[in-house]
């Protein structure tokens, strides 16, 4: 997606290592976003961001942290992975006054934990 | 915990039926209702950010309405067509100022067959 892209794509990891998750975007939206989806669940919140070094929690934070030291970047990190962070992750950017506008989305990470 | 509720939770049509679904919310302190539209293995793509109580969205076949007074807001797909099956989602933005967040709703499957 324009603007928008995370990486991995792709991951498996074992269960009790650390891993992040990257977010990067060239729009130069003061909003960044993690959700995770799973099935019967639909997109829930993990973390967010409405500025550089501003974070607040989700719906479903535990397990996660966010760091964001920069405009156009936001990380997710699993500090210690469980087979129930087995999901797909999806990263969202917004303009200003997020009441007006819609979010964006990246393509997604795939994240197995074994 | 901030409810979105949306039904039904799938739906099957043949090309050329039209077609609503209901996406319903808590009507306490609104701020803005979004709609999204998700392809298989794509991501989310905004299709309407609704605020004022009576709004009505519309783009190409695609027409969306809201009431804040009563908490829902109706999606209509006019003459469907197999293009347009994908997963529809609703999602409520909570708070206000220069924070806030998005809660998304589980979305309706709609599949079109030709």
């Amino acid at each position: 997606d324009a603007g928008i892209t995370q990486s991995p794509r792709h991951k498996v990891t074992e269960t009790g290592t650390p891993v992040t998750l990257r977010c990067h975007q060239t729009e130069n939206h003061r909003y960044m976003y993690w959700y995770r989806q799973d099935p019967g669940h639909g997109l829930r919140l993990i973390h967010y961001s409405y500025g550089v070094k501003d974070t607040d929690k989700g719906e479903v934070s535990d397990g996660y942290s966010v760091s964001r030291s920069k405009t156009e970047d936001f990380l997710l990190t699993l500090e210690s992975a469980t087979s129930s962070q087995t999901s797909v992750y999806f990263c969202a950017i917004s303009a200003n006054r997020v009441v007006n506008y819609g979010y964006t989305f990246g393509s997604g990470t795939r994240l197995t934990v074994v | 915990i901030l409810n979105v509720e949306q039904s039904p939770q799938s739906l099957h049509v043949q090309e050329g039926d039209s077609t609503n679904f209901t996406c319903s919310f808590p009507s306490s302190n609104f701020y803005a209702l979004h709609w999204y539209r998700w392809e298989t293995a794509k991501s989310p793509e905004a299709l309407f950010v609704m605020t004022l109580n009576g709004d009505e969205k519309k783009k190409g076949r695609i027409s969306a309405t809201l009431n804040t007074k009563e908490g829902y807001s109706y999606l209509y797909i006019k003459g469907s067509q197999p293009e347009d099956s994908a997963t529809y989602l609703c999602a409520l933005f909570r708070g206000g100022g220069s924070q806030g967040n998005l809660i998304f709703g589980k979305g309706t499957k709609l599949s079109v067959k030709p």
